[in-house]
Parts: structure tokens; sequence; C-alpha cells
């Protein structure tokens, strides 16, 4: 069974940036989906992109484009969400997930512990 | 980008009610729905997929209908451990977008 394994909490300074990463272990995840999403205290979920390892083309939220990168690097089973220019409205725990598609239907079946980034000056 | 409008957005019921949260698409996309629920502290957790088909593992008392532009999730009889959050979220298209949340209390 894929696990996510999700890198450790962030304390930032406004204008700074952040890789967060999120593993895989217990299968391969080069031709699944695998998505970022954020949530920020006390609100709810916002979808920022996703990537097909294999592919290697992401596709991003437009509220995120120019600021938030998305790679993935096959060999460790790994993606990567880098996000720039860092604001306190950043504050948040981003979550990977694995958007499984078994036929017309999809859904984010796995999900990383998620990852609590802090932007405080 | 299409819009999920959720309700309520917020509740309050007893073990062993019926329970009801809606969610409206800003325009038809089919029976492409699922439901969450997040606990406190905790990642989501699918809980149907495709408007109305159960997620392995998950209790018979969730339920979910619908298509087009209008879809419900039911709990048929609420338990202590469904408290949560609930967010539905169409995946016809990207953005990917969820509802605003519905925070389930037990009475």
């Amino acid at each position: 069974q894929v696990q996510l394994l999700q890198s450790g909490p962030e304390v930032k300074k406004p204008g700074s940036s952040v890789k967060v990463s999120c593993e895989a272990s217990g299968g391969s995840v080069s031709s699944e989906s695998l998505n970022w999403v954020r949530q920020a205290p006390g609100l709810g979920l916002e979808w920022m992109g996703g990537i097909i390892p294999i592919f290697g083309v992401p596709n991003y939220a437009e509220n995120f484009q120019g600021r938030v990168t998305i790679t993935a690097d096959e060999s460790t089973n790994t993606v990567f969400l880098e996000v720039t220019s860092l604001r306190v409205e950043d504050t948040a725990v981003y979550f990977c997930a694995r958007d499984h598609r078994p036929g017309i239907y999809s859904w984010f079946d796995i999900w990383g512990q998620g990852t609590l980034v802090t932007v405080s000056s | 980008d299409i819009q999920m409008t959720q309700s309520p957005s917020s509740l309050s019921a007893s073990v062993g009610d019926r329970v009801t949260i809606t969610c409206r698409a800003s325009q038809d996309i089919a029976k492409y729905v699922n439901w969450y629920q997040q606990k406190p502290g905790k990642a989501p957790k699918v809980l149907i997929y495709g408007a109305s088909s159960l997620q392995s593992g998950v209790p018979s008392r969730f339920s979910g209908g619908g298509s087009g532009t209008d879809f419900t999730l039911v709990i048929s009889s609420l338990r202590p451990e469904d408290l949560a959050f609930y967010y539905c979220q169409q995946n016809y298209e990207t953005p990917y977008t969820f509802g605003q949340g519905t925070r389930l209390e037990i009475k």
C-alpha cells in the first residue's frame, strides 16, 4: 500500500522561499497524479496543482501560477512543492495527495500527513 | 473555475439523527463529485467518489447522491465519531475546487 511522507514543519520570513517534499513508499507513483492542497488556519481546502512524474509537466491553479513550482524526482519517488516570495497569508498546512483514477472517476485516496509552513517576520 | 457552494456551513445534530449536507456546482459536472471527511489535525479522508460510490472501508451509514449541479452527502444515523468537517470536491476539470466545508457537531 502506497504511503506519502512529507517533510517537516518550516518557519520562514516574508519574501523567502520554501520547498516541501512528499516521498512515496510502498510502491511507485511515477504514473500517478500527485497533487498539492493547501489549508490555511481554520479555513478550507484549496487545490494548488499536480504532476504525473513520468510526464513531468505540472498543472497549476491560476491563483498559484508564477509563485509555485511543482516538480518530481522519479528516482526517489518524490514530488516537491516550492513556493517563492512568501507572504504571511501563505501560512498554511500543505498536503500532498494521490489522485486515484481506476476508471472514469478519480479521487484523492492517499494523503500525506501535512506540512505546516509558517510565514512570520 | 467551477464554484462549489456547500451548505450548511455548520450544523449540530444528535446521535442517531439523519444528517444531510448539500453541494451545488456552478455548472453541470455530471457525477464528478467526491466527498471528504476531515478530523482535527488530520488529512482529509475520502468517503464518496463519483457522487454516489462508497469508498472501500467507509461505513454504510454514509451515502451520496445527485448529478448535474446538485449533490448530497447523507449520514443515515449519526455516531459520535462523525464529529468532523466535511468537504465536497469537483474533479470534472482543473482547477479542482472544494466546497467551503461543513462543520458537524454532536449535540
